[in-house]
């Protein structure tokens, strides 16, 4: 049941460029994303989220933009940096409002310097 | 800053032993959580919990399995009979009052079934 999908494995980028990472979605009713970071023996950690209101969310280098049409969000940092190398996990709250998160199966994410 | 505290990092079981999984939530959240990664996949939800009962499990979380808060500052997860297929890294989640607030990891408990 992959009602919330990372397509792409992993991703290689150049410090100083920009990361793109995408996400995309089956279930309409989902309303709230939120995207993870994770380095290995450690737990995710929340970097940023958007609303179904609303179409962009900017904090700092990270951006996250939703195309409800498409089901369909994606993650921009600029400018990438080495620090930024660990996986990003795209997730969205489940329809029951109990807070129960659905993830994506993750993006590894690898910026050289 | 406030941080949600997983104990321990690693355990060692034999098959058909009983482990409990402790977790520390950030003291003034009020639902919690319990996800499970196995290695290579993705991170999946155990259990949701507030109010002091369960308000929703996956088809992971049978009758093996349990939740306890004991008091006001403790979350455990208990396996009553482990198996080789519940080794895993298992996380702690606590999460603020509000309808959409974002949940707060502990760093996992690494879970090996011998």
């Amino acid at each position: 049941d992959q009602q919330v999908k990372q397509n792409s494995p992993s991703l290689s980028v150049q410090e100083g460029r920009i990361s793109i990472l995408n996400c995309d979605y089956t279930n309409s009713m989902f309303d709230y994303f939120l995207w993870y970071k994770k380095y290995p023996a450690e737990g995710p950690t929340f970097l940023i989220s958007i609303s179904s209101i609303k179409d962009k969310n900017e904090d700092g280098r990270f951006t996250v933009f939703l195309n409800k049409s498409a089901k369909h969000l994606s993650l921009h940092i600029v400018p990438s940096q080495p620090g930024d190398s660990a996986v990003y996990f795209c997730a969205a709250y489940g329809s029951s409002n109990t807070g129960k998160l659905i993830f994506g199966q993750g993006t590894t994410l690898q910026v050289k310097p | 800053e406030p941080e949600v505290t997983q104990t321990p990092s690693h355990q060692v079981t034999q098959m058909g032993q009983e482990v409990i999984l402790r977790c520390v939530p950030i003291s003034n959240h009020l639902y919690f959580y319990w996800y499970r990664q196995i290695l290579g996949q993705k991170v999946e939800f155990l259990v949701s919990f507030y109010n002091n009962e369960i308000s929703e499990k996956s088809e992971i979380f049978d009758d093996q399995f349990s939740v306890e808060r004991p008091d006001g500052s403790n979350f455990t997860l208990k396996i009553r009979s482990t198996k080789l297929e519940d080794s895993a890294m298992y996380f702690c989640a606590s999460r603020d009052r509000g309808r959409r607030t974002e949940a707060f990891f502990g760093q996992g408990t690494r879970l090996t079934v011998v």
